[in-house]
């Protein structure tokens, strides 16, 4: 079975400075996807970066990048120069693509990161 | 605009009633989905529909039934039958099943439910 482990309930970093939130998982499928999503307090989940499991670059996108170690099974997002607006939950999620003979696109949750951001 | 709309953003029931979230898109995506949340947890599938007319059970669907009679709309009924219903419902959509980049699930603001 899938599982996507965040073992950081809460973060804490000062503005301006750059911050790790972890992420390992757990698949036998040799093809896969890993995400990063952020729920402000609103509730909202919004998409911030892809890696797929083929993918030899570790991806970015503006302050957002993904440190992929393919070997540890690990997917940690690292933000840069963190903004007070940053502070919002924090999930890694897993495309599972072996359910029932054929692609999904079912996505499986970690329990989230709660970072806040101190001025 | 594009995107998901879910209404209302909060909803109280009574305990053994049943309750309909509704969730709406127009972003012509073929796939549908909803999850639940509860505190201190991440999200949990409940169904999901890769097409009009077709949808399947996820991990939690105990309680819970759907219909997808439109490309547009997903509907969750939360039945009597679901044990601890209060939770916060999010619905998703993606273009169509398949995996890449291109293709995350994009979500609606939720609904939070509340049985008394």
């Amino acid at each position: 079975a899938q599982k996507i482990t965040q073992t950081q309930p809460g973060m804490f970093v000062q503005e301006k400075e750059a911050v790790t939130l972890d992420c390992t998982y757990d698949t036998s499928d040799q093809s896969y996807g890993l995400f990063w999503y952020k729920q402000p307090s609103s509730g909202e989940m919004i998409f911030l970066i892809y890696q797929g499991s083929y993918d030899e670059q570790n991806a970015t996108e503006g302050r957002y990048s993904l440190n992929f170690q393919k070997a540890r099974k690990s997917a940690n997002l690292v933000i840069s120069a963190s903004q007070l607006g940053d502070s919002a939950m924090y999930f890694c999620a897993m495309r599972d693509e072996a359910w029932e003979g054929g692609a999904t696109n079912k996505l499986i949750f970690g329990t989230g990161t709660l970072l806040a951001v101190q001025p | 605009d594009g995107g998901i709309t879910q209404s209302p953003k909060y909803l109280f029931r009574k305990e053994g009633q049943n309750v309909t979230l509704s969730c709406e898109q127009n972003l012509n995506h073929d796939a549908m989905y909803w999850y639940r949340q509860d505190p201190g947890q991440g999200l949990r599938l409940i169904y999901y529909s890769q097409i009009v007319n077709d949808f399947q059970k996820g991990d939690i669907a105990e309680g819970y039934s759907v219909s997808r009679e439109k490309k547009e709309s997903f509907p969750l009924t939360v039945t009597s039958a679901q044990k601890n219903p209060t939770a916060f419902y999010l619905c998703a959509s993606s273009i169509d099943r398949s995996g890449g980049a291109s293709n995350e699930q994009f979500f609606g603001p939720g609904t939070r439910l509340t049985v008394l």
